[in-house]
């Protein structure tokens, strides 16, 4: 199946810092990228739905400042996490779909620790 | 009352047993996916399916869009087949309603 490749897998970073986690499409054209955000033992909950070339449509109780999302190009979705605090400590995961696809890819997630 | 219920929560089984997992939602679909999750975080997308079954491996999914029902089957379960799986119907826009998993453990 296609690939979606999501880096770092990890990350600590110190309160107030800014994060960034890509996500590339390696073999398809994403036109769509989904981010999620899972606390332990709990589902995956959409943060936000971005189309290339478009601002990301975020859910409600997203902050939009907070949560940067960048779909400039149609293989590379970034999540910008900024003044990451403790309590954003999480898993966040990006899910990509091309236009024609009736099947989106799960990147491989990045667990993040704020300290 | 959530859109998407998986049964049972917690799963401990022995090598080789065969393992159900259930699936039932409350909202129109255009396609039900189970996905594997393991300790890591990772995801893998195990099957998309809108009608009937399908099968992969020791694998078998199958979904009774009258009832709104899905189950899961794993045939001779194997250790390695311990994570979290977890049912998601697919609404409108691609968008992903997920049920909270189901924890299976297989012990040797």
């Amino acid at each position: 199946g296609a690939v979606v490749s999501q880096h770092p897998s990890w990350v600590i970073c110190k309160s107030g810092t800014s994060v960034k986690i890509e996500c590339r499409s390696l073999d398809f054209q994403a036109t769509t990228m989904f981010w999620y955000r899972q606390f332990p033992k709990q589902s995956l909950m959409l943060m936000a739905t971005s189309n290339e070339g478009s601002k990301a449509t975020y859910e409600q109780g997203v902050e939009k400042d907070k949560f940067l999302i960048n779909h400039a190009s149609l293989t590379l979705s970034t999540l910008t996490v900024t003044s990451a605090h403790p309590e954003d400590s999480s898993f966040y995961i990006c899910r990509a779909k091309g236009r024609w696809d009736t099947e989106a890819f799960f990147g491989q997630g990045t667990r993040l620790t704020v300290v | 009352k959530n859109e998407v219920e998986q049964s049972p929560q917690n799963l401990t089984a022995q090598e080789g047993e065969f393992i159900t997992i259930n699936c039932s939602y409350s909202v129109g679909i255009s396609a039900l996916h189970w996905l594997q999750q393991h300790p890591g975080g990772g995801i893998v997308s195990l099957f998309m399916l809108s009608s009937g079954k399908k099968k992969h491996g020791r694998l078998i999914a199958t979904i009774n869009i009258q009832e709104k029902h899905s189950s899961l089957h794993i045939t001779a379960s194997h250790p390695r087949d311990s994570a979290v799986y977890i049912c998601a119907v697919g609404t409108s826009g691609s968008r992903l309603t997920f049920g909270e998993g189901t924890q299976l453990t297989v012990n040797p």
